[in-house]
């Protein structure tokens, strides 16, 4: 079946540590996002690409990193420097920009 | 985007149709309406979308109403795994590197 994944579910990151979230998907989708939702709130953009080798930032991308060298993938890359990175993190993929938004089931960071 | 109202909560039996209403009394010519709903602990789901027309998939139907300021989502024969929170989004579909915005929407209910 066509959607995608992200792994892993659960992560926990100890202090000073960088951690990488997976986001694959086989939608053949040109654009993808990464978004993070703390508890009781809506979701905050912290970087999208419309294609491959070409990314941006969103709202809230202090801390973080991305690459896109595959059409199919798109990590995250949680830094040190982003100090407070518990949060629920959820990854797009849409046709194109501006197209519906499907999502992954998310990962769920938590530190140590 | 365009501001939306949503009920806080309703109520629905198994089996039987769920509408939920949503306001967007200020959309613009060109902002399409999107539905999603986001199951508690899971990526939000994509549901449908629509301009003027009603639209019908095989999750549900999207009624628009011809001076576009309002729309409903109808969930023919809501289950038990309807239970969710259920998000009206309005949104133009050439807007680049925006994060779809979600409100409070309505927490949906389904009983046995």
């Amino acid at each position: 079946d066509g959607g995608i994944t992200q792994s892993p579910k659960y992560l926990f990151r100890k202090e000073g540590q960088n951690v990488t979230l997976s986001c694959e998907q086989n939608l053949n989708h040109d654009a993808m996002y990464w978004y993070r939702q703390d508890p009781g709130q809506g979701l905050r953009l912290i970087y999208y690409s419309q294609i491959v080798n070409d990314f941006q930032k969103g709202d809230i991308a202090e801390g973080y990193s991305v690459s896109r060298e595959k059409k199919e993938s798109f990590p995250l890359t949680v830094t040190s420097a982003q100090k407070n990175p518990t949060a629920f993190y959820l990854c797009a993929s849409s046709p194109q920009n501006g197209q519906p938004q499907h999502f992954g089931d998310g990962t769920r960071l938590s530190i140590l | 985007d365009a501001k939306t109202t949503q009920p806080p909560s309703m109520d629905c039996a198994e089996g039987r149709a769920a509408n939920l209403p949503c306001n967007h009394s200020t959309i613009s010519g060109n902002e399409y309406v999107y539905w999603y709903r986001q199951i508690h602990s899971q990526g939000p789901q994509y549901i449908i979308h629509g301009l003027k027309n009603n639209e019908t998939n095989e999750m549900a139907s999207l009624i628009i109403t011809e001076d576009r300021k309002s729309s409903t989502l109808i969930l023919p024969h809501a289950t038990l795994r309807d239970t969710a929170v259920y998000y009206c989004i309005v949104r133009s579909i050439d807007q680049a590197g925006t994060a779809l915005i979600f409100g409070k929407g309505t927490t949906l209910s389904v009983s046995s």
